[in-house]
């Protein structure tokens, strides 16, 4: 069956501080794969999706920036990171139905 | 970009009673899913539903794709069905747009 892991579970950086976030999943191949961000509030809104190795496509201008080194592997960075970028991350994968990683609480403070 | 209105945006209710929680999105659609956030953040999917009626214990679902929403039914709820429930819609592969979702508290 298909696993996604995402790590770390919770994360408290200083404003300037470079930040990387990882995501893998096991059990399939070339899947489409997702970073999406919750702010304070409940939506989700959609940052990063991927189709492929190097494909990125991004959906809002932002501080951060991602990159699919592996067919299974999507990681979300940035080289200094704001107050603004506080919040909750989640990878997500999808052949048909999507399915999420158990987020990334991230504060900066 | 389509958009994606779920209603109520709150909801209290006492263990025991029933609930529907109703997602409408303006453009059609090849993808739709309910998810259950849990306390801890976690997305739970409920279902797979872009058109049609699916049934898991206790919740169900029903997609009407030609007039753009889609209902969630809740049956004899429990302590453990509090939480935010999200709709959330798509077409290609450019992932997911997600309503602001609905804030269920089930009283015990």
């Amino acid at each position: 069956s298909q696993t996604i892991h995402q790590w770390p579970a919770t994360l408290v950086q200083p404003v300037g501080s470079p930040l990387s976030l990882e995501c893998t999943v096991e059990g399939t191949s070339n899947p489409n794969l997702y970073w999406y961000r919750q702010a304070a509030g409940r939506g989700l809104q959609l940052l990063f999706y991927s189709v492929g190795i190097g494909q990125i496509s991004s959906e809002v201008p932002q501080n951060l920036s991602a990159s699919r080194p592996q067919d299974r592997q999507f990681i979300l960075s940035s080289k200094k990171l704001l107050l603004s970028d506080s919040g909750f991350y989640l990878c997500a994968w999808r052949r048909i139905e999507a399915f999420f990683g158990q987020g990334t609480r991230l504060t900066v403070v | 970009g389509i958009q994606v209105e779920q209603s109520p945006p709150d909801l209290i209710l006492q263990e025991g009673a029933n609930s529907t929680l109703r997602c409408n999105f303006s453009d059609s659609v090849n993808n739709l899913q309910w998810f259950h956030q849990n306390p801890w953040g976690q997305l739970i999917n409920l279902f797979y539903i872009p058109s049609g009626t699916k049934q898991n214990g206790r919740l169900s679902a029903t997609t009407v794709a030609t007039e753009r929403y889609s209902l969630l039914y809740i049956s004899s709820s429990q302590t453990t069905d509090s939480g935010v429930y999200f709709c959330a819609v798509g077409g290609g592969a450019d992932g997911l747009t997600f309503g602001k979702g609905t804030h269920l508290i089930i009283q015990p």
